[in-house]
């Protein structure tokens, strides 16, 4: 069974710094991993999809690399900013049948100004 | 679009009282999942449902809970009997459809407390 670690739960930054979120997984068979952004008290917004052929993808300050060998992920955030300031979770896409997302328990960021 | 709507936002029940959320998913999505989220679990899938048609119910806890789709735009999830472990936010999210590059577009969630 798929099991999606991030570490560390909490991050507490001053604004202006880069940082790097770190997710693992136990089965490197994923067809892709996502990273979303999920504000209090509302739902998940997907920020970037990697595909499992892929190495990384970038969306403006966002860059999402994957390494399936060592069944690892990494969300770069540059140059953070208050508004930044959510939880961030990663999923799992596996490559077999029906599947669906495994997620992470997400990373609590708190970008101070 | 509005997006994928949830009903009601937030919900306080007593234990042993039947619960019922609704999810209206995206119009022209083909898949709709409902999630369940805790601090001690994370996010968990309970079903998922293609074309209205309930494909993997694996992730339901119990058989207190069920989940219906009787058309394209309106879902279902009932506890019955409610108990404080269900205590949750439940999120139902729709895609086109249950493919690994479909985004998953998701509901704003509906807190559920069991007294």
């Amino acid at each position: 069974k798929q099991e999606v670690t991030q570490i560390p739960a909490a991050l507490s930054v001053p604004e202006g710094e880069n940082l790097v979120l770190n997710c693992s997984f136990t089965d490197s068979a994923i067809y892709n991993l996502q990273w979303f952004r999920q504000d209090p008290g509302k739902g998940l917004t997907s920020l970037l999809l990697i595909q499992s052929s892929q190495r990384e993808q970038t969306s403006g300050r966002l860059n999402a690399s994957l390494d399936k060998s060592s069944g690892r992920s990494t969300l770069y955030i540059a140059a953070s900013q208050p508004g930044d300031s959510a939880t961030y979770l990663c999923a799992a896409f596996m490559n077999s049948g029906y599947s669906t997302l495994t997620f992470g328990k997400g990373t609590m960021l708190l970008v101070s100004p | 679009d509005a997006g994928v709507i949830q009903s009601p936002r937030h919900e306080v029940t007593e234990m042993g009282q039947e619960v019922t959320l609704r999810c209206k998913p995206i119009s022209g999505h083909n898949s709709l999942f409902w999630y369940r989220q805790t601090m001690m679990r994370g996010l968990e899938l309970l079903i998922y449902f293609n074309n209205n048609v309930p494909i993997d119910d694996s992730g339901m806890p119990e058989d207190r809970f069920s989940a219906k789709m009787p058309n394209a735009s309106f879902s279902t999830l009932k506890i019955q009997p409610s108990e404080p472990r269900d205590s949750a936010v439940y999120f139902c999210a729709s895609s086109l459809q249950q493919t690994p590059t479909d985004t998953q577009y998701f509901g704003p969630g509906t807190r559920l407390t069991v007294l």
